[in-house]
């Protein structure tokens, strides 16, 4: 079964700090990664995504690094705001095979004032 | 600017009960999936279509039927729903399978 692990389940950064979070995957055949936050009782919202050909995707405050060879890639949040307190989902598709978008449990990140 | 409406908001079901759940969207998207969230807990590929004429088991298909009636809509039963079920079935859609879903906002089930 494919499989997109996520970590940590929780985490709490100060205001003004970055906040990073873990994905990894098993499946080498996903090509496509994108992010998604969630408020609570709202639905998941596209935040970013990156494909294996970069490293590395930036917008804004918000930063992709990716490792094809460890299979990891994380989400980098700068300056770490209250209102980016919400549960971060990392995802992966195989877009030549299956198709099936999966993802992680989610990190439910907290931002302190 | 496109959306994804999905009805009902809220269902509350009988144990046993087939109920289904449906999904529109007018952005002209080739790909729809629905997921299932239980609470605190991440989004599990329930079906999929990857175009109109198109269906994909995911991994929690067991219990659900799914149908792609026409390329604006996806819709999905559950075959009988189990006594204390609580979850979220969110539909979504993307033009193609090269990019990233977006969301409706759910249908809340509740199973007495």
């Amino acid at each position: 079964q494919q499989q997109v692990r996520q970590s940590p389940q929780s985490l709490t950064v100060w205001e003004g700090e970055t906040a990073i979070l873990n994905c990894s995957y098993e499946d080498s055949t996903f090509d496509y990664f994108p992010w998604y936050h969630q408020f609570p009782g709202e639905s998941p919202a596209l935040l970013i995504a990156i494909r294996p050909v970069s490293n590395k995707k930036e917008d804004g405050r918000f930063t992709i690094f990716f490792n094809k060879r460890e299979k990891k890639f994380s989400l980098h949040i700068a300056d770490s705001q209250p209102g980016d307190s919400a549960t971060y989902f990392c995802a992966a598709i195989d877009q030549g095979g299956s198709a099936k978008l999966i993802f992680g449990e989610g990190t439910k990140l907290t931002v302190s004032s | 600017g496109g959306i994804i409406t999905q009805t009902p908001k809220f269902l509350i079901g009988q144990e046993g009960q087939k109920l289904t759940l449906k999904c529109q969207q007018n952005f002209n998207h080739d790909t729809m999936y629905w997921y299932r969230q239980d609470s605190g807990k991440g989004l599990r590929l329930i079906y999929y279509s990857i175009t109109e004429n198109d269906l994909q088991k995911g991994d929690l298909s067991e219990g659900y039927d799914a149908s792609r009636e026409k390329k604006s809509s996806f819709s999905l039963t559950v075959t009988s729903a189990q006594k204390n079920e609580m979850a979220v079935f969110l539909c979504a859609s993307s033009i193609d399978i090269n990019q990233a879903p977006l969301f409706g906002e759910g249908t809340r089930l509740s199973v007495l």
